[in-house]
């Protein structure tokens, strides 16, 4: 079965300074990777994705994220962490068979302190 | 390009009422999915509907139904409220077969409160 962790409920950055959120994945096959942010009342708002190709991929935003995958793992990143940053975030995983079905993280808020 | 529209954007029924929530995907786009959003589960897969047939299901009791029809605009529909189905519900596009072709555009959501 396939299943994403994201293992911080909560990520804490001072404004400026570098952000890191973690995420690793278990699926069997090529995994289709995904980020996506969440503001108060909204939908989700796609950031980035990895499906084959560099390890290091860039989205919107000026966030970023590294496909590891000898230790399953994909975290996103930015430089310089921004307050209009503060969000949840929420990795996730396609399924393969040609759907397209999400499974999700548990979410992360990332609260960024000016 | 207009985004994804749900609608309404709020709701609040009474335990055993049913409710209907409607879905208008980005203009051509064929794959319509449905997600779930609480605090205690998070976001949780219903189904998913691709040139109207739905393609994928989520571990959800028969109460929770849904169709698309011919201009791709998709309805869910959940029978006999109970109290644990308060949430906010989620409707994606995307214009590919699968994961691998494309993104999923979100909608704002609706908030279902059932009292």
């Amino acid at each position: 079965a396939q299943s994403v962790a994201q293992p911080e409920d909560q990520v804490n950055v001072a404004e400026g300074n570098p952000l890191t959120v973690k995420c690793t994945y278990s699926v069997s096959g090529n995994p289709y990777l995904f980020w996506y942010v969440q503001y108060p009342n909204r939908g989700l708002q796609f950031l980035l994705k990895y499906i084959t190709g560099d390890n290091l991929v860039k989205g919107s935003y000026g966030f970023e994220a590294e496909f590891n995958k000898s230790q399953t793992s994909f975290h996103l990143k930015k430089p310089s962490a921004l307050v209009s940053d503060s969000a949840l975030y929420f990795c996730a995983v396609g399924t393969s068979g040609g759907y397209n079905k999400l499974i999700f993280g548990a979410g992360t808020r990332l609260a960024v302190h000016p | 390009k207009a985004g994804v529209t749900q609608t309404p954007r709020y709701l609040i029924k009474t335990r055993g009422q049913q409710v209907t929530l409607s879905c208008s995907p980005i203009s051509g786009h064929r794959s319509v999915s449905w997600y779930q959003q609480t605090p205690g589960q998070g976001l949780q897969f219903l189904f998913e509907y691709f040139s109207e047939t739905q393609r994928n299901k989520g571990n959800f009791p028969g109460r929770f139904s849904g169709r698309q029809f011919s201009n791709s605009r998709s309805e869910m529909n959940v029978s006999t409220l109970e109290l644990g189905d308060s949430a906010l519900y989620l409707c994606a596009s995307s214009s590919g077969q699968g994961a691998r072709d494309t993104e999923a555009f979100f909608g704002q959501g609706t908030r279902l409160t059932v009292v």
